[in-house]
């Protein structure tokens, strides 16, 4: 079946530009997460989505990153007023529950190069 | 807090040899651990995972995992390198201590594991 999806693949934006990144999760997958690889910092976790419980947003760097998932979901990733430092590849993962267990599996990435 | 360290950043192999990547976990509580793969330029994709069914735990592509409680490790192998496993690997623990059920990763630095012909 098809696996997680992001769009777009590649994303030159200028600095202070908004830009906004797309998941499709898996069909039936309730959880959906955003986690960001970078150079310094590795793969980071960003926020957490599940079902119409309250997101963690524990993991969003600044108040310049927001996130909503529409409908349980399709979500969107919001960066304002890009600086250079958001440069990375962003991760979407979405998880089910087998056996009482978690497996998230994730997206191809959009990689954000600000200018 | 949850969080691995992987003891190295670059391994390098000849094909036909043993693979060991390391990894140390450290825990509060019973661990969910996993290792990943990133080939270049594709998407991470699952390896194995541990959930306290069995210590040793084998994985795709014919690696395997073996937890170990009492040195905190969660080490990586597999028998026979090949070329197409030239690829970073990520030792993974699962943080359950969020809000609303999050079950987020926390991810190692990488491994890097190059194969040599």
């Amino acid at each position: 079946g098809a696996g997680v999806s992001q769009s777009p693949s590649n994303k030159v934006t200028e600095k202070g530009k908004d830009v906004e990144l797309r998941c499709d999760p898996i069909s039936g997958h309730t959880a959906l997460y955003w986690y960001r690889q970078s150079l310094g910092q590795g793969l980071e976790f960003l926020i957490y989505f599940q079902g119409n419980s309250a997101p963690d947003k524990s993991g969003l760097p600044s108040d310049r990153f927001s996130a909503e998932r529409t409908g349980g979901s399709v979500s969107t990733l919001t960066i304002q007023r890009t600086q250079q430092e958001d440069s990375a590849v962003y991760l979407c993962a979405s998880s089910s529950l087998i056996g009482g267990q978690e497996t998230q599996y994730f997206g191809p990435g959009t990689r954000l190069l600000v200018l | 807090a949850q969080s691995v360290t992987q003891l190295d950043s670059h391994v390098s192999v000849s094909e036909g040899t043993p693979v060991l990547l390391r990894c140390n976990y450290s825990s509060s509580y019973s661990p969910s651990l996993f290792w990943y793969v990133q080939h270049p330029n594709k998407g991470l994709q699952l390896l194995l995972k541990y959930t306290s069914a069995a210590t040793l735990v084998k994985g795709i592509n014919g690696f395997e995992a073996e937890f170990k409680k009492s040195e905190t490790s969660f080490h990586l192998t597999k028998p026979s390198a090949h070329m197409s496993d030239a690829a970073e690997y990520f030792c993974v623990v699962s943080d359950t201590s969020g809000q609303g059920g999050s079950e987020k990763l926390v991810f190692g630095k990488g491994t890097k594991l190059t194969v040599n012909p």
